[in-house]
């Protein structure tokens, strides 16, 4: 099975900072990558789809961007209401593995 | 608008069943694949079980394989994960999502997530 590794496991950065997070897949999955966002004690948010595609309703801070291996998650400008744990996910074919996520909080 | 209600969680004895169903409305549940997730406290996401839009084509992780099914009833728009031989490890909240695009393939991000249940497997 594809194994998803990312990195930071967490980051803590001042507001107006931009963030990037990487996300590495064990083989290829081409642009079958997924972001999630999930606050404490909430449930996971769909934040892109397709690598790169912004969900709708999604502010416009947050970007994708890779193929294949590698990913990355963009905050172009961090905000307080972004402190979350963001997941990326396979879905490429089953199992649609998550990666182990990454904690991001205000510096 | 898409809701999706999952119900069924408890506490459950080693060794013992347990049924969780989701509830959807809001979209044409036929016509979506589902899946079960779940996060054991304080830890991750972990994907669980995939089912096909007509209930035809079933998958599941490992670590729930030979223990745990999925099902679906379009009759009563309603997924479902019967759990058996449960152990602590299974101990999580379970999440009901859908996938985001209607498709006869399950190669799509998943959209709508539900509240979850909780389950706790202890003696």
């Amino acid at each position: 099975d594809i194994q998803m590794t990312q990195s930071p496991s967490s980051l803590s950065a001042s507001v107006g900072d931009r963030v990037t997070i990487t996300c590495r897949a064990s083989q290829g999955i081409s642009n079958y990558l997924a972001w999630y966002q999930q606050k404490p004690g909430k449930v996971p948010k769909l934040l892109i789809h397709s690598a790169s595609t912004l969900q709708s309703g999604v502010p416009s801070r947050f970007s994708g961007s890779g193929s294949g291996t590698d990913f990355t998650l963009t905050i172009s400008s961090l905000q307080p209401e972004d402190v979350a744990t963001y997941y990326c996910q396979k879905y490429n074919s089953a199992p649609f593995t998550f990666g182990p996520g990454t904690k991001v909080d205000i510096k | 608008q898409v809701q999706l209600v999952e119900s069924g969680g408890g506490v459950v004895q080693p060794g013992r069943s347990l049924r969780l169903s989701c509830a959807a409305s809001g979209f044409t549940f036929s016509t979506y694949v589902m899946h079960w997730v779940r996060q054991a406290p304080g830890k991750g996401l972990e994907w669980v079980s995939v089912i096909s839009y007509d209930g035809s084509n079933k998958n599941y992780a490992d670590s729930v394989k030979g223990r745990f099914a999925i099902s679906r009833d379009s009759s009563k728009n309603t997924v479902y994960l019967q759990m058996s031989s449960l152990g602590a490890e299974d101990t999580a909240i379970y999440y009901c999502a859908k996938d985001n695009t209607p498709s006869q393939s399950w190669q799509q991000a998943f959209d709508s997530w539900g509240q979850g249940t909780l389950v706790t497997v202890s003696s």
